[in-house]
């Protein structure tokens, strides 16, 4: 099973700053990684599908990068909505498909 | 638009049964692979099943495998789980999804709660 781990558990800024949210695998999962945003009382939403691809309606200050065992999630200039708690997946060897532990992005 | 709704949560003692319904619209249902995930309070996402558009093909995960069942009727546009021998770590917020083609899940249902609690 490809574990991902994500970090920093929690990430405190302010509106307008620049968020950088880590994923790493514990082995390669290409480029199939997508990250997802959940608010406490929703379901996830996706944001980004195959390492650095915007899902449909994501504002593009969401972007992706990284492939292999490592990948990045970079908010640019972060919005009120924007905070809350982000997820990593993979479903490069699988089952099982995998998310990571979730980041926590908080108003400082 | 594409809409996803379960139903099918509630209280449950260990031990029992439930079955899970996640009815489809907006989408050509027929033609996507769907799966269940769930996500136990103040936990993460944890995937739970996996089953192909055509119903043939269907994966389970390690936690839930000979103990739950994801079926579809696809005349019916509708996604199931049979969640058999229930105890109290499978308590959780249960999402029904569907599969992008692209390694993930562009639409989630709003999620249904099973408890399983004497």
């Amino acid at each position: 099973e490809i574990v991902l781990t994500q970090s920093p558990a929690t990430l405190s800024l302010s509106p307008g700053e620049r968020a950088t949210l880590s994923c790493r695998a514990s082995q390669s999962v290409n480029n199939y990684l997508a990250w997802y945003q959940q608010k406490p009382g929703q379901a996830p939403r996706l944001l980004i599908y195959d390492a650095s691809n915007r899902a449909t309606g994501i504002p593009a200050r969401f972007s992706g990068s990284g492939s292999g065992t490592d990948f990045t999630l970079t908010i640019s200039s972060l919005e009120p909505e924007d905070f809350a708690v982000y997820y990593c997946q993979q479903r490069s060897n699988w089952p099982p498909l995998t998310f990571g532990g979730g980041t926590k992005v908080e108003i400082k | 638009q594409v809409q996803l709704v379960e139903s099918g949560g509630g209280v449950v003692q260990p031990g029992r049964s439930l079955r899970l319904s996640c009815a489809a619209s907006g989408f050509s249902f027929r033609n996507y692979d769907m799966h269940w995930v769930r996500q136990a309070p103040g936990k993460g996402l944890e995937w739970v099943a996996f089953i192909r558009s055509d119903g043939i093909n269907k994966y389970h995960a390690d936690s839930v495998k000979g103990r739950f069942t994801v079926s579809r009727d696809n005349s019916k546009n509708t996604l199931y789980l049979q969640m058999n021998s229930l105890r109290g770590d499978d308590t959780a917020v249960f999402y029904c999804a569907k599969d992008n083609g692209y390694n993930s899940l562009d639409y989630w249902g709003q999620g249904t709660l099973v408890t399983v609690s004497s």
